[in-house]
């Protein structure tokens, strides 16, 4: 079974452009989670979302957007790209939406490289 | 003060040695994860869990939920050991939680042959 896919792998913007990246989960999971990893730092929470609502946001500002589909792959917006948005991209997958104590593990994609100049 | 703190931030070993990574958080957690990130950027879980001790091969990892505190340690270390191993925490906050991962720096790896 396929894991976890990303696309593009690498992905080269200038400043102001705009971007989307695409998440495509393991079959059978309906949550996508969305995190940026900056050289050198562990990643940050971006988004999460569930059967297509948004069900967590992380300290990101309003240039960052992000949906899912009825197929539940989603994807992550960007706007008015800035240097400092130059990251690692990852989305993880996972069965659920974690709720009451419950917990379902996240699987991770190879994540998109973003290179803003 | 992060949420989640790791120690050491690097760590080279040479071929065969015991190797520990420890990871300290501050909030209620579900669950915690370790990771390995390889150069090029590709996440894998290598665990998930909420209490006690967990063996995969030469992989153990242990978690102390009273002492917020989770060590991995890694037996027989190889060359092809070498990444940054993550820590990442699922917070419980009253009683519900979301699946917001919140990650250490990580702790790079390094074991010579």
């Amino acid at each position: 079974d396929a894991g976890v896919t990303q696309s593009p792998t690498h992905l080269i913007k200038t400043r102001g452009q705009h971007v989307t990246l695409r998440c495509s989960p393991i079959s059978g999971h309906k949550s996508v989670s969305w995190y940026q990893q900056v050289l050198g730092q562990g990643p940050q929470f971006i988004f999460q979302y569930y059967e297509k609502e948004e069900r967590g946001r992380g300290n990101f500002p309003d240039r960052f957007s992000a949906r899912q589909f009825p197929n539940y792959s989603s994807e992550l917006n960007v706007n008015a790209l800035l240097l400092g948005d130059s990251a690692l991209y990852l989305c993880a997958s996972s069965l659920a939406w974690a709720s009451s104590g419950s917990y379902n593990e996240q699987f991770f994609g190879p994540g998109t490289r973003l290179t803003v100049l | 003060k992060n949420e989640v703190e790791q120690s050491p931030q690097n760590l080279t070993a040479q071929e065969g040695e015991f190797i520990t990574i420890n990871c300290s958080y501050s909030v209620g957690i579900s669950a915690l994860h370790w990771l390995q990130q390889h150069p090029g950027g590709g996440i894998v879980s290598l665990f998930m869990l909420s209490s006690g001790k967990k063996k995969h091969g030469r992989l153990i990892a242990t978690i102390n939920i009273q002492e917020k505190h989770s060590s991995l340690h890694i037996t027989a270390s190889h060359p092809r050991d070498s990444a940054v191993y993550i820590c990442a925490v699922l917070a419980n906050a009253g009683g519900t939680s979301y699946g917001k991962l919140t990650f250490g720096q990580g702790t790079i790896l390094t074991v010579h042959p």
